[in-house]
């Protein structure tokens, strides 16, 4: 069974970086995009980038000035650094296990079917 | 603003049927899928695919979509379903971004 292990800094100041590390455990790295996604408190869901086990990223246009995702394959782990932190940035932050299927004709899946138990981070000064 | 439409909040009477629906033009491309995520918790994989449930889920869970809406329905509403709901998908934009729907909070009254 697969299961996903977060970490980092969950106190920031104004302009600090963001660093978070999620490690993969009890599964296969490859073929899965491995993603972040945040929570500001009382707010939705939103969805900060993914990578996959060769590397290619794709980050949400709001946050990509500011998003650096990584991997480690070595370690099957995953990282996410978020430059020049604000308040705004203050919220749960998950790491996930996506899944893309081609169904054919152009129809696809989409899901992110394991998930980490979330760190909160604030960002005050 | 998200690129996928779900209703602020649902209500439905304890042991009834509910549809919480997700609209947007990339789930022509995409099927939905949904998350269940209650208070303090990380969310939950309810359905994906075209009606998919992970194992563990319920039966009462189930999925559909027609054109550019997504439908999850609650077939017999538990008083443990009460909780946010949310659709996501691919954007629409073709660069294959992520995207949550705002979340639909479920009260089962």
């Amino acid at each position: 069974q697969v299961q996903l292990q977060q970490w980092g800094a969950g106190l920031l100041k104004p302009s600090e970086t963001l660093s978070l590390t999620c490690a993969v455990y009890g599964g296969s790295f490859s073929g899965y995009y491995w993603s972040w996604i945040r929570q500001p408190p009382g707010k939705g869901l939103e969805w900060i980038g993914e990578i996959n086990h060769s590397g290619s990223t794709n980050y949400n246009p709001s946050l990509k000035s500011r998003v650096t995702i990584s991997v480690d394959t070595s370690k099957n782990q995953f990282s996410l650094k978020l430059s020049s932190v604000t308040a705004a940035d203050t919220a749960v932050y998950y790491c996930a296990r996506g899944v893309v299927v081609a169904e054919g004709l152009g129809i696809y899946y989409y899901y992110m079917d394991v998930w980490g138990k979330g760190t909160t981070v604030t960002v005050s000064s | 603003s998200s690129e996928l439409t779900q209703d602020p909040a649902v209500s439905v009477a304890l042991g009834q049927t509910v549809r919480i629906t997700c609209q947007g033009d990339s789930l022509r491309s995409y099927y939905a899928s949904w998350y269940q995520q209650k208070p303090g918790q990380a969310p939950v994989l309810v359905i994906y695919g075209k009606n998919n449930r992970p194992s563990g889920i319920p039966d009462r869970f189930s999925g559909s979509s027609s054109g550019n809406t997504a439908s999850l329905t609650i077939t017999g509403a538990q008083a443990e379903d009460e909780a946010d709901y949310y659709c996501n998908s691919r954007d629409s934009s073709g660069n294959h971004l992520g995207v949550f729907g705002g979340g639909t909070k479920l009260t089962v009254l």
